[in-house]
């Protein structure tokens, strides 16, 4: 099976910085995705890692650390419209399909 | 990217009767699509795999009498909840990707409710 963990909240005020961590445990890992969700929406993709390591792709990077089942997604000079869950979610090998945790609520404030 | 297009947005309909989701891909062919539910404050359930041209395969403890899928085509897959009770309202998802290493791209979600 698959345990996937982050933490349910976190709060930040504008302009901050913030990281977001993800802990995995699975087998036949085959990469690492994040989503950001706003409320009634569905997820949009952010970033993916399937080497270890730090992936840049814009404004919102990933970091991998496969040894360690552990991801993060940094986000900077936050700004009131990054208050929405972010999920993290595992593909294993072998599958197409995603397994998402259970999001963390990001609320920005001024 | 990618874009998957689902329909419709919002559906409220009455306990009893049947209500059908669609899910298309616009500009690719996806062979797989898959269907999640997502209850308020909970996370993304997968509920099922879409797949082209034979039956679907449902995850544990999803009734594949009650939520019919089928995927006719490349480009379509429809989720259809047959005699919908207010316990099925929720947030349906469809998702598809261009190949199993690519990440997934969402439909714009199913709001049902049943009153």
């Amino acid at each position: 099976g698959q345990n996937i963990d982050q933490p349910t909240e976190m709060t930040a005020t504008e302009g901050a910085i913030v990281q977001i961590n993800c802990t995995y445990q699975t087998s036949g890992f085959n990469g690492l995705f994040w989503y950001q969700q706003h409320a009634g929406e569905a997820p949009t993709f952010l970033s993916y890692n399937v080497l270890d390591g730090l992936e840049e792709k814009g404004r919102f990077s990933s970091f991998l650390s496969r040894s360690k089942g552990y991801s993060y997604l940094p986000l900077k000079e936050l700004q009131m419209k990054d208050s929405a869950s972010y999920l993290c979610a595992v593909k294993r090998e072998r599958y197409s399909t995603l397994t998402f945790g259970k999001g963390t609520m990001l609320l920005v404030s001024p | 990217g990618a874009v998957v297009s689902q329909h419709p947005s919002r559906v409220i309909c009455k306990s009893g009767t049947s209500v059908k989701i669609e899910c298309r891909s616009l500009d690719f062919q996806a062979t797989t699509m898959f269907w999640y539910r997502q209850f308020p404050k909970q996370s993304l359930m997968l509920m099922a795999t879409s797949n082209e041209g034979s039956k679907a395969t449902y995850e544990q403890g999803v009734e594949k009498d009650k939520f019919l899928i089928n995927h006719a085509s490349l480009t379509l897959s429809t989720l259809t909840v047959t005699s919908a009770h207010p316990e099925d309202s929720s947030f349906y998802i469809c998702s598809a990707g261009e190949d199993s290493n690519t990440e997934a791209f969402f439909g714009q979600g199913t709001r049902l409710t049943v009153v």
